[in-house]
């Protein structure tokens, strides 16, 4: 079974800039949440999406975006890049939730690494 | 709000030794869910455990151990006879019942074994 997949890797950006990163869920996981790991502020939530809908956001400035596609993948969007962006960007999936909400087990891809100069 | 500590920031051991990786949270909801996560330098967050506030049961699997304490706010991760394959980066972290992906992390115990 595939796990969650990033692309891509490793990017460099420039600061004014705006990039795109895509993340294709485990198939059958509905949920596709992204989170932002940086050395000073560690791992942030940033939004989760469901079937299409946002359904839960962080504390972060509009310039960050994201969406989600009907076959579930989800790309997520940074507009006027500043040098504070650059970071490890996870994304995660998980199953619908056969329980409490809560309750799901998040698999996290290996992550795209933005560097901003 | 919620909130998880992680006080140990790093840790050297050598192989075969035990060590405990500490985590306290805190929270004002009294259905929540507690985890452990391990990250290797590939960066993949890779799951370990998932408890509920309802149960205190303590959990061995192999060489891992977990141990959740309400009354203290604690839960906290033991690796024994430790191996150089468990040097990573381990995250405790903290859902509360109705956000279902928002995870609060702790800071992270960067956990270094050698020979």
């Amino acid at each position: 079974k595939a796990g969650v997949t990033q692309t891509p890797r490793y990017l460099i950006k420039t600061r004014g800039q705006q990039v795109t990163l895509s993340c294709s869920p485990i198939s059958g996981h509905r949920s596709v949440s992204w989170y932002q790991q940086t050395p000073g502020q560690g791992l942030q939530f940033l939004f989760e999406y469901f079937s299409e809908t946002q359904r839960n956001k962080g504390n972060f400035p509009g310039r960050f975006s994201g969406r989600q596609f009907s076959n579930s993948r989800s790309e997520m969007n940074v507009s006027t890049l500043e040098l504070g962006d650059s970071a490890l960007y996870l994304c995660a999936s998980s199953p619908p939730e056969a329980g409490p909400v809560g309750a799901n087990v998040l698999t996290f891809g290996a992550g795209s690494r933005l560097t901003v100069l | 709000a919620q909130k998880v500590t992680q006080a140990q920031t790093e840790i050297s051991v050598v192989e075969k030794e035990d060590v405990t990786l500490d985590c306290v949270y805190e929270t004002r909801d009294t259905t929540y869910y507690l985890f452990w996560y391990k990250q290797p330098p590939s960066g993949e967050l890779v799951f370990l455990i998932r408890r509920n506030s309802f149960d205190e049961q303590n959990e061995i699997s192999g060489r891992y151990s977990w141990n959740f304490q309400k009354s203290t706010s604690s839960f906290n991760f033991t690796i024994t006879a430790s191996q150089v394959v468990d040097s990573a980066v381990y995250f405790c972290a903290l859902k509360v019942a109705g956000t279902a992906s928002k995870l609060t992390f702790g800071t992270g115990t960067r956990l270094q074994v050698t020979l």
